[in-house]
């Protein structure tokens, strides 16, 4: 396992078409979620997953995110008509947790640039 | 969500002058405190963390100390070099984990 592996790690495309991003996790992680970036801000929470379920979005996420994560193993991430605004790096992360004391480190993907021109 | 902020946003030391981030949350059932490390066009890392059980953790010239009671947490640096001018995120995590808002530092030569 070679850690966390987003797809693809560009992506530029006309403003008003769909785009999906793949993220892998580390295997054994229970846990996975997605950031939105932008220059010179911190990761801006989008949603994560337990296993397959998606236990919380960002009130921030409009209807055009949708994010899924079907055996619990890797995820999708996909922006339809996409526009302007959305231009930024989408990170993945996976981390175990139970919520409990086995919380651990998450780590990150390289992220998937997206331009929308 | 978690309320997760962090001060300052930017800090200028000289090098090998001491850094101090200080990081403070509302989620009461947080018990994992990691500080990640940005550098420009990378992805964030680890560099140090702490759990609840425990109040202070050290690796070399970077320490963590942690006040549940109060609910922050804070990031020390010490004998600072180039190298460690980045953006430092904490992120308290719970049932899930949120980003702070970040602290640029400039290590000045």
């Amino acid at each position: 396992d070679t850690g966390v592996s987003q797809d693809p790690r560009h992506k530029i495309t006309k403003r008003g078409q769909n785009v999906t991003f793949r993220c892998d996790p580390i295997s054994e992680h229970n846990r996975l979620y997605w950031y939105r970036q932008t220059l010179g801000q911190g990761p801006e929470f989008l949603t994560y997953f337990q296993n397959e379920a998606q236990l919380e979005k960002s009130r921030l996420l409009s209807d055009r995110f949708s994010a899924e994560r079907p055996k619990g193993s890797f995820s999708t991430l996909e922006i339809q008509r996409t526009e302007q605004g959305d231009s930024a790096m989408y990170l993945c992360a996976s981390s175990f947790g139970t919520g409990g004391r086995m919380n651990t480190e998450a780590f990150f993907g390289q992220g998937t640039r997206l331009t929308v021109v | 969500g978690e309320n997760v902020e962090q001060h300052p946003s930017t800090l200028s030391v000289q090098e090998g002058d001491s850094a101090v981030i200080k990081c403070t949350y509302s989620d009461s059932a947080s018990n994992y405190f990691p500080w990640y490390k940005q550098e420009l066009g990378k992805r964030p890392q680890l560099i140090i963390d702490i759990r609840s059980n425990v109040g202070e953790k050290k690796d070399q010239r970077i320490a963590v100390t942690l006040n549940k009671t109060a609910k922050h947490f804070s990031l020390h640096i010490t004998e600072t070099q180039p190298e460690d001018s980045a953006v430092y995120f904490c992120a308290p995590t719970g049932n899930q984990f949120y980003f702070g808002t970040g602290t640029s530092l400039t290590v000045i030569p």
